[in-house]
């Protein structure tokens, strides 16, 4: 069965270090990748997403994703972060069969160090 | 992309009784999906809704307890029905994207208080 697993529940870094949030999923075919940001009482807004082409991709806010299909992973990676950057983020994979059912990771609650 | 329109954003609701969701969408769509938010927990699909026929129930989710209604092509509603405690959660709507260039959009949100 398709899947999507974020190994990482909690990860704390300091204002200014450099992030990497850990994506794997499980399917059979060329997936469809999102990764989603959702601050604290707010609502999902996507960050950057692959389909085709160049593996690494820019997303919103400084956000890059680099999809590695021997490894099954698709990274989320930031230069430097900023308070603001503290949120839970999800991992997702679109199912590109007829049913085009999005199937969530559990999450990675990002905790900034002032 | 689209834009979808969700309510209510929040309520409190005694246990036993049911809430209906809506999410209504700026545009046609063929798929609109149902999920659920625990506390703490990720997103979790319900179901998928399509126009002119039974709604898709993931495992674990049931007609009875979820009906949901697809009239048009631009509209669905969610009924969480006897609720209990255990249903207290956040419930979003979505669509797929129109084109590759566009992610998932997602309704605003309901928050499900159960008492």
């Amino acid at each position: 069965a398709q899947s999507v697993t974020q190994p990482d529940i909690h990860i704390t870094v300091s204002e200014g270090a450099s992030l990497e949030l850990r994506c794997n999923y499980s399917y059979g075919a060329t997936p469809y990748l999102f990764w989603y940001v959702q601050s604290p009482g707010q609502g999902l807004q996507l960050l950057l997403k692959y389909f085709s082409g160049d593996t690494l991709v820019q997303g919103i806010k400084g956000f890059e994703a680099e999809f590695k299909r021997s490894q099954s992973s698709f990274n989320l990676r930031k230069p430097s972060v900023h308070w603001s950057d503290a949120a839970e983020y999800f991992c997702a994979v679109a199912l590109m069969d007829s049913s085009y059912k999005l199937i969530f990771g559990s999450g990675t609650r990002l905790l900034v160090r002032p | 992309s689209a834009v979808i329109s969700q309510k209510p954003s929040r309520d409190i609701c005694q246990r036993g009784t049911s809430l209906t969701i809506q999410c209504q969408v700026d545009s046609q769509v063929t798929m609109m999906f149902w999920y659920r938010q625990q506390p703490g927990q990720s997103l979790t699909l319900i179901a998928t809704a399509n126009q002119g026929s039974e709604a898709t129930y993931e495992s674990g989710f049931v007609i009875d307890k979820f009906p949901i209604s697809r009239p048009n092509l631009t509209f669905s509603t969610l009924t969480v029905s006897n609720m209990s405690p255990e249903d207290s959660s956040i419930y979003l709507c979505s669509v797929p994207p129109k084109g590759l260039n566009y992610g998932y959009t997602f309704g605003s949100g309901t928050r499900l208080t159960v008492v």
